[in-house]
This record gives structure tokens, C-alpha cells and sequence, in this order.
């Protein structure tokens, strides 16, 4: 059973550019919950999408998107890349249904200068 | 809404000793609550969670934590301490389990004391 991966592991971008980052679900799971953390910080929740729809939504501004593919990979998409942006950038990846726990990925770091 | 705190940023124990991190929530809604443990480099694990079926909850590694609703506190321990067990370990909460957002603490690290 292969594990949550993202790609790319480390990306550096300048402000004002725009980043794409990739998450490929476990086997089986056809919801993936997205996070970002800052340094020092816990984990906020940016994003779910279940069967290709947002399915909740944090407190992130719109410049923060996502996408869900039929395989149930998943893109986030962040533009106009602000300092702030700098992080460490989760996904987790379950089933819908009770009792189905969320599995993280490694995640991308993404330094913004 | 829920929240969650966890007192102390850095806990430092020996190699053999207990090991006690804390955690309070709070919550709106009878909570589902979790710890997670973070390597360098790394995702996140899952210890253990709560889910309401019993208050005392066993994890992986050797971690166990007890939901105490009167102090809404869910504390995570093990009784002896390993030198891999040094990591960055989160407490969370959610409304529903699954599938419903988690909100983490800020963390606590833990160093071994050799």
C-alpha cells in the first residue's frame, strides 16, 4: 500500500510569483485535507476536497485554491506568493465514512523571498 | 469552535523517565481529540486518538493519554522515555473524527536527556 506523497519535497519562489503543489492520496482514500505550517507553529487547515469539491474551507484568502483530480491527487495552487507564505505545506489524505483517520504526507517546504 | 493549548513549548526529560505533555481543549461539541508526533523532516504520525469509547487511550510507542472531561484536558504520557521518542508532538482536535478539520496546538518539543 503506498503512502501519502507530495511533490516537490523543497521549492523556493520570489513574491508575486505563483506555486503548485502536488499530493497524491493513500490507496483507497478519496479525501484530501490540506495544511500549512509556519515555523514553530502547529499545523492550520487550508482546505478539503472530497470527490473533486471543496469541502470546507479555513481562514486563508482566495489567492489559496485546490484542486481534486478523478484519481483523488490533489493540487494546491497559492498566487501573488507573499513573505508570510514561507511554510511547511501538509496534506493529509482519508476516506469519508466515521472512524477513517487522516494520513500526512512528508510535505513541501516552500520558502517565498 | 474548538481549541486547543498545550502548556510548555520545550520538555526536556531523561532517558528512563516519565514523560507528561499537556494539552486542554476546548470544544463546543463533545470533542474528538488526538496527538500527533512530528520527526524533523517530516509529516505528521498519529499516537493515538479519542473517540469517546473510553477515557484511557493506549497509542503506538508506548504513549497513552486519559480524557479527563472535568479538567478538559487530554495529557499525553509514557512512563519511561526513549531517545527516540525526541520529536515535536502536536495535540488536536476536531469536531467529528475523520473527515472534519483538525485544530492543532503549537506544539511541544521533547528532548531526551541521555
Amino acid at each position: 500500500e503506498t503512502g501519502v506523497t507530495q511533490s516537490p519535497t523543497h521549492l523556493i519562489k520570489t513574491r508575486g510569483q505563483q506555486v503548485t503543489l502536488r499530493c497524491s492520496s493513500q490507496s483507497g482514500h478519496n479525501t484530501v485535507s490540506w495544511y500549512q505550517q509556519a515555523l514553530g507553529q502547529g499545523p492550520q487547515f487550508i482546505f478539503q476536497y472530497y470527490r473533486e469539491e471543496e469541502n470546507g474551507r479555513g481562514n486563508f484568502p482566495p489567492r489559496f485554491s485546490g484542486l481534486q483530480f478523478p484519481n483523488y491527487s490533489s493540487e494546491l495552487n497559492v498566487n501573488a506568493l507573499e513573505l508570510d507564505d514561507s511554510a511547511l505545506y501538509l496534506c493529509a489524505s482519508s476516506s469519508q465514512g466515521a472512524y477513517n483517520e487522516q494520513f500526512f504526507g512528508p510535505g513541501t517546504r516552500l520558502t517565498v523571498l | 469552535a474548538q481549541s486547543v493549548t498545550q502548556l510548555g513549548s520545550h520538555v526536556s526529560v531523561s532517558e528512563g523517565a516519565l514523560v507528561l505533555l499537556r494539552c486542554n481543549y476546548s470544544s463546543s461539541v463533545p470533542p474528538y481529540l488526538f496527538w500527533y508526533v512530528q520527526y524533523p523532516n517530516q509529516g505528521l504520525q498519529l499516537l493515538l486518538k479519542y473517540t469517546s469509547a473510553a477515557t484511557l487511550v493506549k497509542g503506538i510507542n508506548g504513549f497513552e493519554a486519559e480524557f479527563k472531561k472535568s479538567e478538559t484536558s487530554f495529557h499525553l504520557t509514557k512512563p519511561s522515555a526513549h531517545m527516540s521518542d525526541a520529536a515535536e508532538y502536536f495535540c488536536a482536535v476536531s469536531a467529528n473524527f475523520g473527515n472534519e478539520k483538525l485544530t492543532f496546538g503549537t506544539g511541544t518539543r521533547l528532548t531526551i536527556i541521555p
